[in-house]
């Protein structure tokens, strides 16, 4: 079965700063796709940016990019030039991309809570 | 911008009882997905629905829970008799189809259970 980890329980950043938040994942399969998702406090889940596997190039998204490396199972997320904003627990989370499985569902993270100091 | 629609935005409810979750996911997609997430923990997949039928169930999703598309807009989560650990966040979720990447996200149903 497919796990996700999420090591940062919470993380804290100046404004304008740089951040990055990582995650890791197991999965025996060769293609999948990976989401960043952030919750802010109103509790919708919004998603940040997204990797398919078999792209080698890091996706990157205004100011979001990740650095995903599928050998080491690891998918860290980089929030440049942070803004209060962006203050939110952000989930990484896992999808299969088997089709005609069943397994089509959302695997996610604990989460990570980021804090934006002003 | 279309948008998952989730009703009621919180709801209490007294241990025992039937409460009914719905959803007005976007009207072009075919996969229809309830999520979970309990008070500051993780957010866990219980249930899929594809072609007016269940594809796939976590093992939370018991005889107590229940899901229907009864008009081809709705999407209903039905849980028969509630626990107190059933308080948590319900999330919908709706997909275009198999290949589409994104899933969008209702904004949520909080349940509590008293």
């Amino acid at each position: 079965a497919q796990t996700v980890t999420q090591s940062q329980p919470e993380m804290s950043v100046q404004e304008a700063e740089t951040v990055t938040l990582s995650c890791t994942y197991d999965t025996s399969e060769s293609d999948y796709y990976l989401f960043w998702y952030k919750q802010p406090p109103s509790r919708q889940m919004i998603l940040v940016i997204r990797q398919e596997a078999y792209k080698q190039q890091n996706a990157t998204e205004n100011r979001f990019s990740v650095n995903f490396q599928k050998a080491a199972k690891s998918f860290s997320l980089k929030i440049s030039d942070s803004q209060l904003g962006d203050a939110a627990m952000y989930f990484c989370a896992y999808r299969s991309a088997r089709y005609g499985g069943a397994t089509n569902k959302l695997i996610f993270g604990t989460g990570t809570l980021l804090a934006v100091q002003p | 911008e279309p948008e998952v629609t989730q009703t009621p935005s919180h709801q209490v409810t007294q241990m025992g009882q039937e409460v009914i979750l719905r959803c007005v996911p976007i009207s072009n997609h075919l996969y229809f997905y309830w999520y979970r997430q309990i008070l500051g923990q993780k957010v866990e997949f219980l249930v899929s629905f594809y072609n007016n039928e269940i594809s796939e169930k976590s093992e939370i999703f018991d005889d107590q829970f229940s899901v229907e598309r009864p008009d081809g807009s709705n999407f209903t989560l039905k849980i028969r008799s509630t626990k107190l650990e059933d308080s948590a966040m319900y999330f919908c979720a709706s997909r275009t189809g198999w290949s589409s990447l994104e899933a969008f996200f209702g904004q949520g149903t909080r349940l509590t259970v008293v």
